[in-house]
């Protein structure tokens, strides 16, 4: 049974920073591509981040791109985001998902908050 | 950018088909997937590469995506349909989803 499970929100003050993680069981990691997706509260689903199946390739969107970082240990069979120079508007419930032939999100975890605020 | 345009909300009654859109220019060259999101639940995938239904979900929901225009139907919708729904595209590798339609059965 696949299961991702994210760790590592919390309250942090604007500017701060903070690493997200996601543990993949039940498969693994290096046979799928990722992506981080997050909720801000009462709004939408928005696309963060994604990595390859390969690790080779990141992409971002353009509201988080030079601040945030995708990345995964694949001895750990974990998945990373670390956040740097965070804002009071990436105050957000942070999904992991795992994309099926790179394409949709068959698999999601339960979700980590991030809150931004001083 | 690309964008995806979503009815903020649909309303159906029970056993009733709902009809939720997703607009975006060409949307028929890409592939379309939706999701279902329940409150304070993690979204679920419901269609995807617009007409394929994952295991679990029921044959009333269904899929089809042309021109400028792809479409999420809910046959016999019941109480349990009620949620948000998301449609999701890639555009250069770049993830891109809708804003969300509320689907209320009433």
């Amino acid at each position: 049974e696949v299961q991702l499970l994210e760790s590592g929100g919390g309250l942090v003050q604007p500017g701060g920073s903070l690493r997200l993680s996601c543990a993949a069981s039940g498969f693994t990691l290096s046979s799928y591509a990722m992506s981080w997706v997050r909720q801000a509260p009462g709004k939408g689903l928005q696309w963060v981040s994604a990595i390859s199946r390969s690790g080779g390739a990141t992409y971002y969107a353009d509201s988080v791109k030079g601040r945030f970082t995708i990345s995964r240990d694949t001895s750990k069979n974990t998945l990373y985001l670390q956040m740097h120079s965070l804002r009071a508007e990436d105050t957000a419930v942070y999904y992991c998902a795992k994309e099926e032939y790179g394409d949709y999100w068959g698999d999601w975890g339960q979700g980590t908050l991030v809150t931004v605020s001083s | 950018s690309y964008e995806l345009t979503q009815p903020l909300s649909v309303s159906v009654g029970p056993g009733q088909t709902a009809i939720i859109t997703c607009g975006a220019k060409n949307i028929g060259s890409k592939n379309v997937h939706w999701y279902q999101q329940k409150p304070g639940q993690a979204p679920v995938l419901v269609m995807y590469r617009d007409i394929k239904r994952p295991s679990g979900i029921p044959e009333r929901f269904s899929g089809s995506n042309s021109g400028n225009t792809a479409t999420l139907t809910i046959s016999r919708a019941q109480a349990g349909d009620e949620a948000d729904y998301y449609c999701h595209v890639w555009d250069s590798s770049i993830g891109v989803l809708g804003g969300g339609t509320k689907l209320t059965v009433l």
